[in-house]
């Protein structure tokens, strides 16, 4: 059972627009979620976090928004550069033993 | 440089026959894991590490083994490898494990087994 979804696999965008990456999640107890990117033949990296007691968080061009009765969280990407293109995971934690759900990822390209 | 560095970063092996991927990291973090990543799935963690000598299993543990006997090093044992272990691994690590703590994970090991 998946407890962090990704439906959308991929997403084409055209620089200079905005992308936006969705995540849903079941589990309730889930109070911190974060998103990493990952390039081709690279692990994934740390892009941006938010705890469940914030809807919003900014890191430049950067913004998650979570939707808490909707268990829902999305990241917006505002202007996309074709140095953007990659795969996003979103992951989500609870407590504090370091453990995360990732999602299946969604593939983003940002088109010149 | 701050890095988490694994090895080999390519592996083909036959069933059955064992395997270790190596995991390293200079940070000097407490928290390390593994993680295997497969189409449709996404990243599941398989062990993780709070501290030397402290290991747990994740989500997917079956057919692996680890050993945390140095803060460093963190290697993934595969004892008799078998096909649906075919996948790309990455280790991790993070300065506690805590939510907050950031994890840097290594460059990945693509494992096929035949």
């Amino acid at each position: 059972d998946q407890q962090v979804k990704q439906n959308s696999p991929s997403l084409s965008v055209q620089e200079g627009r905005i992308s936006i990456l969705n995540c849903d999640y079941t589990n309730s107890m889930f109070d911190y979620f974060l998103w990493y990117k990952k390039y081709p033949a690279e692990g994934p990296t740390f892009l941006i976090s938010i705890s469940s007691i914030k809807d919003k968080n900014e890191d430049g061009r950067f913004t998650v928004f979570l939707n808490k009765s909707a268990k829902h969280l999305s990241l917006h990407i505002v202007p996309s550069q074709p140095g953007d293109s990659a795969v996003y995971f979103c992951a989500a934690g609870s407590g504090n033993t370091g453990k995360l759900i990732f999602g299946q990822g969604t593939t983003l390209q940002v088109k010149p | 440089e701050a890095q988490v560095t694994q090895n080999p970063r390519y592996l083909i092996t036959v069933t059955g026959k064992k395997l270790t991927v190596t995991c390293s990291q200079n940070m000097n973090h407490e928290y390390m894991s593994w993680y295997r990543q497969d189409p449709g799935l996404g990243l599941r963690q398989i062990y993780y590490s709070m501290n030397v000598e402290v290991t747990d299993k994740g989500d997917v543990p079956e057919g692996y083994k680890v050993s945390r006997k140095e803060k460093r090093n963190f290697p993934l044992i595969l004892e008799s490898p078998s096909p649906n272990q075919t996948s790309l691994y990455f280790c991790a690590s993070s300065l506690f494990g805590r939510r907050e703590d950031t994890q840097y994970f290594g460059p990945g090991t693509r494992l096929t087994v035949l």
